[in-house]
């Protein structure tokens, strides 16, 4: 199962609202998660079953969708939401796959 | 709190193989409920999953890599690890070990700081 997000990378100002899509290229119902991923950093879980809050992830972050298509949005930009995004599914449990990554500039 | 902990050869020659250990503390590779996974990122690029092992012992790997890649646990000792045989320069990543949960969508909730592994003669 291939994951394309777009764009692949994106420049916001605080503040702003952004949205990174994420496609499948079959369906997954909703075994969709997020990441988030700062530099020198392990990747961190923000969002699983596409739309699920992580305990501790601010709530400006939130996820949708179902199917083929997910969206994680981000409300309110922070200076520190400057990272790479990283849509992941496991609809198949022997084939996980992740997209390729979205960097956002604050 | 759960941490994980990678371990292991950082430089490894061509047609070598590939040898990390993940350690666990915080919890039990017995417990059900969780697979644990390896998961590399070669440098400046993307996330690949390598493949994981649930707690009864049975391994998934990616299709890619699945002739080359084999994971296994000690509970004893509370670590599981990767080898990959027959490595070649695009091998070289930043390896991750992590942990899943089997009951939801699968995200990993939590990952080792990561060992980088250079593919080198």
């Amino acid at each position: 199962i291939q994951m394309t997000q777009s764009p692949s990378s994106l420049s916001a100002s605080v503040g702003d609202t952004v949205a990174i899509t994420c496609r499948a290229s079959q369906s997954i119902s909703n075994y969709l998660n997020w990441y988030q991923q700062k530099p020198g950093k392990a990747p961190e879980l923000l969002i699983s079953s596409a739309s699920n809050l992580e305990d501790a992830v601010p709530s400006r972050f939130s996820g949708s969708g179902s199917g083929t298509e997910f969206t994680l949005a981000i409300n309110s930009l922070q200076p520190e939401d400057s990272a790479t995004y990283f849509c992941q599914q496991s609809y198949s449990a022997s084939q996980v796959t992740f997209g390729q990554g979205t960097r956002l500039e604050i | 709190q759960l941490q994980l902990q990678e371990s292991g050869s950082g430089l490894v020659k061509p047609s070598q193989t590939l040898s990390l250990t993940c350690a666990v503390s915080g919890d039990s590779l017995s417990s059900g409920g969780y697979s644990w996974s390896w998961i590399r990122q070669p440098p400046g690029k993307g996330l690949e999953w390598i493949g994981y092992i649930y707690h009864s012992g049975s391994t998934y790997y990616n299709p890619s890599l699945k002739s080359r890649v084999t994971i296994s646990v000690d509970r004893s000792k509370k670590q599981f690890s990767l080898r990959l045989s027959s490595v070649t320069a695009a091998d070289t990543a930043l390896y991750y070990c992590a942990r899943a949960l089997t009951s939801s969508s699968g995200g990993f909730d939590y990952w080792g700081q990561g060992t980088l592994v250079t593919v080198s003669s």
